[in-house]
Formats: C-alpha cells, sequence, structure tokens
C-alpha cells in the first residue's frame, strides 16, 4: 500500500483557507485517495475521496496532480470547530484491501 | 450518510476478564470491516481485517488468541478481548467498506464511533 506522509501539525486563522498536502510517491494505478478527519475521543469521520483532478463537496475540495503523488486537500473559511487530526488514506477500494495510517496533521485554528 | 455504529462507547472490565466490542454498519452491508486501535495522540493502529464468513486476518504483532474477531453477518462485526490486561486499554475503532457496485469510484470505507477500554 502508498505510504503517506503529512505534516505533523498546522496553524491556521478562523476564517482562512487551509490547504494540507499529503505526498503519496509510490501511488498504484487502482488507488484512491481518500481524507479523514478525527476529533479526539472519536472515530475518523470520511471528508472527500477522489482519483484524480478536483473534486468539490460541500465542505472541502480534494486537488490532486496528474502524476498524483500527491493530493492536497482545501478547507475554505475554517472556524474553531475545524481543529482536528487530518488523515489522508490511500488504497484501492476494490474488496477493500487494507488501510493504514500515517501521522495525521493536527490543524490548529485559533480565533 | 453511511453509518457504522460500536457498542459499547465506553467500557470498563477487570483485569482477566473478557469484553466484546460490536460494530455495525447500519445502512447498508459490509462484506468486510477492520479493526483499529489507537493510543492517546497517537495515529490509528490497525489491528485486523474481519471478513464476513471467514477467518480474521491479523496484523503483525496482533494476538489472534487474545483478539478475538467474529464476522457472522454482513452487518456486524465483534472484537472480543479475552483476558484483559490493564495495557489492552485503549480506543477501539472499527470501520466498515461501503461497495456501491460499478467502477469502485463510489465505494469508501466508513468509521464507528470508537470504544474506550478502561481494564482495572
Amino acid at each position: 500500500l502508498a505510504k503517506t506522509t503529512q505534516p505533523i501539525s498546522m496553524d491556521s486563522y478562523e476564517g482562512q483557507e487551509v490547504n494540507i498536502t499529503c505526498s503519496h510517491n509510490n501511488i498504484a494505478t487502482n488507488d484512491y485517495i481518500t481524507w479523514y478527519q478525527q476529533f479526539p475521543s472519536q472515530g475518523p469521520r470520511f471528508i472527500i475521496q477522489g482519483y484524480k483532478t478536483k473534486v468539490t463537496n460541500e465542505v472541502a475540495s480534494l486537488f490532486i496532480p496528474a502524476d498524483r503523488k500527491s493530493s492536497t486537500l482545501s478547507l475554505p473559511r475554517v472556524s474553531l470547530s475545524d481543529t482536528a487530526v487530518y488523515y489522508c488514506l490511500v488504497g484501492p477500494l476494490y474488496n477493500f484491501n487494507k488501510f493504514y495510517f500515517g501521522s495525521g496533521t493536527k490543524l490548529n485554528v485559533k480565533p | 450518510g453511511a453509518v457504522v455504529s460500536q457498542h459499547p462507547s465506553r467500557v470498563i472490565c477487570k483485569s482477566g476478564t473478557s469484553v466484546k466490542i460490536e460494530c455495525r454498519s447500519l445502512d447498508f452491508q459490509a462484506t468486510t470491516m477492520f479493526w483499529y486501535r489507537q493510543f492517546p495522540k497517537k495515529s490509528l493502529m490497525l489491528m485486523a481485517t474481519s471478513n464476513e464468513g471467514s477467518k480474521a486476518t491479523y496484523e503483525q504483532g496482533v494476538e489472534k488468541d487474545k483478539f478475538l474477531i467474529n464476522h457472522a453477518s454482513l452487518t456486524l462485526s465483534t472484537l472480543t478481548v479475552t483476558s484483559a490486561h490493564p495495557e489492552d486499554s485503549s480506543f477501539y475503532i472499527c470501520s466498515a467498506g461501503r461497495d456501491r457496485g460499478g467502477d469502485n469510484s463510489g465505494n469508501t470505507i466508513y468509521f464507528g464511533e470508537g470504544s474506550w477500554l478502561t481494564v482495572v
């Protein structure tokens, strides 16, 4: 499975756009990229998922360059409640092969 | 959206006893479920993959006789911690894969709320 690398932590202020980048240099052809948000003492919550180019939903955008060796989660206008750990996971979605978590990125949103 | 539910959310048990944690996919059938363990301020560590109707596949270093996993139906997987010790105290999280059919692009893995186990 593709190993992922993310910054350990990031700081931001309320109302700013936050971009969190994940590196996955050995991503395979069949792998998808999925981002999760985790608050303390809760299970990870699905944010967004994509294979290539750009994906947008009501809470975030996901940018994936043509070589797919990295991806960027974009959170528009963050609020204090967006303070959490964000994980990117990479893997195939057929037969649900096991997903290993990296270190994640702790986002601290300040007032 | 899809929901994966765990029960109990918190449990305290005595050393030497066994405790069972349930993981249910509430609005979809899940052939495959996963169990993770998470220590405070650490990332999730995959323990095992649970496949409906077959034996679970354990990650290296995880004792299969201590962490019994059963996936008896397409909506339920259970993790039983046997002969619990204080070092088994942790946050346990399950996940389930939702297969929407087609080209796999709509498939997603959803996680439960997690279960805190404290062994005293």
